[in-house]
């Protein structure tokens, strides 16, 4: 079946520092990839997607690169701040049927510091 | 505009009582999805409706879970005989229509089985 598999957290980091969160996915179809935020005290939001391979999907300086060759899909930002601390999911959707649903990993939270 | 509502945001109950999750979607989405998020990992598919009907309730655990939308639009999640094992953050998803859509998800309800 289809899976998803990030790094473990908390990933502790000082403001301004960078980041990385590792993805890898596993799936019987072509995926689209997905990086979902949930800020403390708040619902699931989306923060970036990619639909094909060599895209790169991005929203408040966060980036993501769908690697195919690798099964990976990263979450970086060039600077973090203590605003950005929050638990990230991965996930990724397969079309199936004329739908797809989230196969989501365990989230990693972040927690920045000033 | 208004995003997916829960209600309640919180619900405690006995183990073997019966309780009932509302989702309220986004105005127009034809597509409501719900998950289930357990302590430390990601959130779950359970049950996928396009309009009234349920296209896929692959996930739902057992036959104690059970969930409606019977005019196409708000959606109840009614699960039977609780059990501690049931504890855990419902949320709920819904989108424009279905392949490749964005889902938006809902704040979730809490809910703990004593």
């Amino acid at each position: 079946g289809d899976s998803v598999t990030q790094m473990e957290g908390p990933v502790t980091l000082s403001e301004e520092a960078f980041l990385t969160i590792n993805c890898t996915y596993t799936a019987t179809g072509y995926p689209s990839l997905f990086w979902y935020v949930q800020y403390p005290g708040e619902g699931l939001q989306l923060l970036l997607k990619a639909t094909k391979a060599d895209d790169k999907g991005s929203n408040k300086g966060f980036e993501a690169t769908y690697r195919k060759e690798t099964t990976s899909f990263h979450l970086e930002k060039g600077s973090v701040q203590v605003s950005d601390s929050a638990v990230y999911f991965c996930a990724l959707s397969v079309l199936n049927s004329g739908y797809s649903t989230l196969t989501f990993g365990k989230g990693t939270m972040l927690l920045v510091s000033p | 505009g208004a995003g997916v509502s829960q209600t309640p945001s919180n619900k405690v109950t006995e183990k073997g009582k019966y309780v009932e999750l509302r989702c309220d979607p986004i105005s127009g989405h034809t597509a409501l999805y719900w998950y289930r998020q357990s302590l430390g990992q990601g959130p779950e598919f359970l049950i996928y409706f396009q309009g009234t009907g349920a296209a896929d309730d692959s996930g739902l655990p057992n036959d104690r879970f059970f969930a409606v939308r019977p005019e196409g639009s708000v959606s109840t999640l009614k699960i039977q005989r609780t059990e501690r094992g049931d504890s855990a953050v419902y949320l709920c998803a819904s989108s424009l229509r279905v392949a490749g859509d964005t889902q938006y998800f809902g704040p979730g309800t809490r809910l703990t089985v004593l």
